[in-house]
C-alpha cells in the first residue's frame, strides 16, 4: 500500500528539540521531492520544507537555521529534526510526496502533533 | 513572504458553481505556472485537487477546475455537491525555492 506514517510528535518546552519521521511504503522518497508542511491548532497550512530527488533541502523562513530536513534512503524515511523550539512551532506537521513540478502534492502522511509548552 | 490571499468563505446551494480565488504577486502566483490547491475536511489530511494551475489528479471530478489570470489563481467548483464542503488551500511556487500557500477558505455548501 501507499502511505506515509509520521511519527514523533509530542510535549515538548521551549528551547527544546524533536525529531519527526515519515516511513513512506510502496514508493521511494529518494526519486521524487517531499516535503514538511505543518498547521497550527485552528489555522490553515504552513510550508515548512522541501528536500529534492537530488538531496538539496530548503527550508522556510521562519524556521531557517533550527529545523533540518534529511532522509534515510535505505529505511526509506523523511525526517524533521527541530532544534531551539518555539511556542509558535505547536502544530499537526504533515509529510507530502510531491508529483509533476512543486508544489503539487499527491500523498500525504495523518499527521504528527507537535505541541511546544512549558 | 506573506500567505497568498484568499476569501475566509464561500457559499453555494447544491447545483451551483462557485469561484475561489487566491492572489499573490508577480513573485510568486504571476511568474510561475505552478499553482496547486488542496481540498480538506477539518480533522484530515489535506487532498490534492488541481496542480500546475489547471490539471486534474486522476480520480478528482471533473467538476473541479483551475485557472489562471496575473497574479490571481482560482479554483472553480461546479454542480455543488454536499460533499465538496470543505476547506481549500492554493499554493504557489515562489522561486529559491520557496512555496506559499493561501490562508485558506471555507466552502459551505447551503
Amino acid at each position: 500500500e501507499v502511505q506515509l506514517v509520521e511519527s514523533g510528535g509530542g510535549l515538548v518546552q521551549p528551547g527544546g528539540s524533536l525529531r519527526l519521521s515519515c516511513a513512506a511504503s510502496g514508493f521511494t522518497v529518494s526519486r521524487t521531492y517531499m516535503s514538511w508542511v505543518r498547521q497550527a491548532p485552528g489555522k490553515g497550512l504552513e510550508w515548512v520544507s522541501l528536500i529534492y530527488s537530488s538531496g538539496y533541502t530548503h527550508h522556510a523562513d521562519s524556521v531557517k537555521g533550527r529545523f533540518t530536513t534529511s532522509r534515510n534512503n535505505s529505511g526509506n524515511t523523511l525526517y524533521l529534526q527541530m532544534n531551539t523550539l518555539r511556542t509558535e512551532d505547536t502544530a499537526v506537521y504533515y509529510c507530502a510526496r510531491g508529483m509533476a513540478k512543486p508544489p503539487s502534492f499527491d500523498l500525504w502522511g495523518l499527521g504528527t502533533l507537535v505541541t511546544v509548552s512549558s | 513572504q506573506s500567505a497568498l490571499t484568499q476569501p475566509a468563505s464561500v457559499s453555494g446551494s447544491p447545483g451551483q458553481s462557485i469561484t475561489i480565488s487566491c492572489t499573490g504577486t508577480s513573485s510568486d502566483v504571476g511568474n510561475y505556472n505552478l499553482v496547486s490547491w488542496y481540498q480538506q475536511v477539518p480533522g484530515k489530511a489535506p487532498k490534492l485537487m488541481i496542480y500546475e494551475v489547471t490539471k486534474r489528479p486522476s480520480g478528482v471530478s471533473s467538476r473541479f477546475s483551475g485557472s489562471k489570470s496575473g497574479n490571481t489563481a482560482s479554483l472553480t467548483v461546479s454542480g455543488l455537491r454536499a460533499e465538496d464542503e470543505a476547506d481549500y488551500y492554493c499554493c504557489s511556487y515562489a522561486g529559491s525555492p520557496t512555496l506559499i500557500f493561501g490562508g485558506g477558505t471555507k466552502l459551505t455548501v447551503l
